[in-house]
């Protein structure tokens, strides 16, 4: 059971930078999510896709882009890093549409630092 | 505007010892959900109970229950029987509005770190 599988698991940028963090989920969920976590902080949302081929912006959008390529994957890209996006970058998805689709099941996290 | 608010930085507990993790929430809808994760150590997000505003009964998942008052606009997770491996940071969040629609966004509180102590 793989679930949600987030890739890199590190990365060390320096600023102006770009990179992308890949996301790709086997339970055939509809919605998928980019959180961030800041030291001491809870999560906050960056983008979400509610199904393939949508995407919407969530509560801190500014300074990145997310890709929803098929059902099963959602990247999230930084074109010019800033030392301000040092997180952890949590995906995760969800199943919607129906009663008691309330889990959302993360990725185990990805820690970008930018330099 | 919706707001979740949990208190207590840090708590300790003895092993075997019930604890009770505050949280707090504001919102206007008539409709939202309350959850609660954990987090060890090692990073991942584990989902431990969920309630919902109109649910009747406090909701229980083993030794996991959600004290729901809906009056004071709390939702505390009491943990019982504590065990050393639920050392980990517990994130209260909840959900505006009936959460089956993808745009209804979680806001997570930030968080209490549970130690427990053998």
């Amino acid at each position: 059971n793989a679930g949600v599988t987030q890739t890199p698991k590190f990365q060390v940028l320096k600023t102006g930078q770009s990179m992308t963090l890949q996301c790709a989920q086997d339970m055939n969920h509809n919605s998928m999510y980019w959180y961030r976590q800041d030291p001491g902080m809870g999560l906050r949302l960056i983008y979400y896709s509610a199904s393939e081929g949508t995407t919407d912006k969530g509560e801190v959008p500014n300074g990145y882009n997310v890709s929803r390529l098929n059902k099963r994957e959602f990247s999230l890209r930084l074109e010019s890093a800033a030392p301000s996006q040092t997180s952890v970058y949590f995906c995760a998805s969800r199943e919607t549409g129906s009663p008691g689709a309330n889990v959302l099941t993360f990725g185990a996290g990805s820690r970008l630092t930018v330099l | 505007a919706q707001k979740i608010t949990q208190t207590q930085p840090g708590m300790f507990v003895q092993e075997k010892e019930a604890v009770t993790l505050d949280c707090t929430y504001d919102t206007s809808d008539p409709s939202y959900g309350l959850f609660w994760y954990k987090q060890p150590s090692s990073g991942e997000m584990i989902f431990l109970i969920y309630q919902g505003s109109y649910d009747q009964q406090n909701a229980t998942e083993g030794r996991y229950s959600l004290n729901f008052q809906k009056a004071r606009k709390s939702a505390n997770l009491v943990i019982s029987a504590s065990q050393l491996g639920d050392s980990a940071m517990y994130f209260c969040a909840m959900s505006q509005g009936y959460f089956n629609n993808a745009g209804n966004m979680l806001t997570f509180g930030g968080g209490t770190r549970l130690m427990v102590k053998p």
